[in-house]
């Protein structure tokens, strides 16, 4: 069964810094793709940031930017220039067949 | 275009009520899905459905049942609720090849007392 796991339940940084998310994968498919989602406070699910697993190139949105270890089955987030409304959950997910499966989440806080 | 549209945002239920999460979305998506959020747990889906009449089993699905007899709706139903059922609950879409991910509802907060 493919799994997603991401192992920092809880990090904080200062405002401006830059974090990365840990999350690693299992999959048996050749193709897929990976996800990272961000959950504030208000508890809406957003889609952050996409990666297409056949493509070389790590995907980068804004100040969002992953680190794609296709051998290492490694997919981390970078948010550079972090800023308050960051504080979020952030979950790694990826398809698994008809589904998306998510990991169990990392708690950031961006502290002032 | 409403997206992904889930009532009631909050809900309290009395232990063995039984009622319906609905959700419904305007974007043609075929595929449909719930979970339920815990801290610490992640979001564990409890059925999923690929298309209007057919629905399937996810990670936790006791206590619960689908139906999906449009495109449109997929609602969840709780058949006699207990307080283990506590918990937030997501309804998601997509379209068939899961590559963009799912668009979210915004959640249902229920308690079970």
């Amino acid at each position: 069964a493919q799994t997603v796991t991401q192992s920092q339940p809880e990090m904080s940084v200062q405002e401006a810094e830059t974090v990365t998310l840990s999350c690693t994968y299992d999959t048996s498919e050749n193709n897929y793709y990976l996800f990272w989602y961000k959950q504030p406070p208000s508890r809406q699910m957003i889609l952050v940031i996409r990666q297409e697993a056949y493509k070389q190139q790590n995907a980068t949105e804004n100040r969002f930017s992953v680190n794609f270890q296709k051998a290492a089955k490694s997919f981390s987030l970078k948010i550079s220039d972090s800023q308050l409304g960051d504080t979020a959950m952030y979950f790694c997910a990826t398809p698994q067949e008809d589904k998306i499966i998510f990991g169990k989440g990392t708690r950031l806080h961006i502290l002032p | 275009n409403a997206g992904v549209t889930q009532t009631p945002k909050f809900q309290v239920l009395k232990t063995g009520q039984s009622m319906t999460l609905q959700c419904a979305q305007d974007m043609n998506h075929e595929y449909m899905s719930w979970y339920r959020q815990d801290p610490g747990m992640g979001l564990r889906l409890i059925h999923y459905s690929v298309g209007a009449g057919i629905t399937d089993q996810g990670e936790v699905p006791n206590g619960y049942n689908v139906s999906r007899s449009t495109t449109e709706d997929f609602p969840l139903r709780l058949l006699s609720a207990a307080p283990s059922q506590t918990s937030v609950y997501f309804c998601a879409s997509s379209y068939r090849t899961l590559g963009y991910g799912y668009t979210f509802g915004s959640g249902t907060r229920l308690t079970v007392v």
